[in-house]
């Protein structure tokens, strides 16, 4: 089982639809998860940390599901700038400084 | 604030060809990853330094690469020779000492390494 496994799409969405990304991750240990957004060649850059306990950032909201070691992205009122990769990002245990990155999953959001 | 500086922005060589790619992490970031990020790939990690010591390089292919970061803060990434399977894009990260990561990193905009 890959460390870190995502659907790659790619997702077509029209404008202010809904869409979901999921992500799971096979480290129990894990304890620091974040989804990062990359642009077509652009570096990666943090979209959200992901809290136990869910968490909102606007038209974004991140959960996380240690019992099932799933992680989930959900994009609202999608638009024409949301188009990038997004990569399920997950750390190596408590204390740990090493992350381990999804392959990503690419967003086309058409008008 | 400035962000994580890298250069060359791009590097066409052919193989067995040395090159190398530097980085300047923000200030006062102590923690300075390199990433190696191929095609349709996720970044994956080939060293991690915590001030001048590297402390994490076991996916550093250590036949042909090489690191430093002398003074604790720039940081140099060598290849050589390079390989036509280096071709990639070599992303430097940083985070503020203590931080364990936990606010994410910070990345560099990368060096896309094509070799021919």
């Amino acid at each position: 089982r890959k460390e870190v496994e995502q659907d790659p799409g790619p997702f077509n969405v029209p404008e202010g639809a809904t869409v979901a990304f999921n992500c799971t991750y096979s480290n129990s240990a894990s304890q620091s998860f974040f989804w990062y957004r990359q642009d077509c060649r652009k570096e990666p850059k943090l979209l959200m940390s992901v809290y136990s306990s869910g968490n909102e950032d606007g038209r974004f909201t991140a959960q996380l599901n240690r019992a099932s070691q799933y992680i989930s992205l959900l994009i609202r009122d999608s638009k024409l700038s949301d188009s990038a990769t997004y990569l399920c990002v997950v750390n190596s245990g408590a204390g740990s400084y090493q992350l381990t990155f999804g392959k990503g999953t690419k967003l086309s959001v058409i008008p | 604030e400035a962000g994580v500086v890298q250069s060359p922005r791009y590097k066409i060589i052919e193989k067995k060809q040395p090159v190398a790619f530097w980085c300047n992490p923000i200030s006062g970031h102590n923690t300075l990853y390199w990433y190696r990020q191929n095609l349709g790939q996720g970044p994956e990690l080939l060293i991690r330094y915590e001030n001048e010591e590297a402390v994490d390089d076991s996916q550093l292919p250590k036949d042909r690469f090489s690191a430093e970061r002398l003074k604790g803060v720039d940081s140099t990434l060598k290849i050589q020779p390079a390989e036509l399977g280096d071709s990639a894009v070599y992303l430097c990260a940083s985070t503020p000492e203590g931080d364990r990561g936990r606010k994410g990193q910070f990345f560099g905009p990368g060096t896309r390494l094509t070799v021919l």
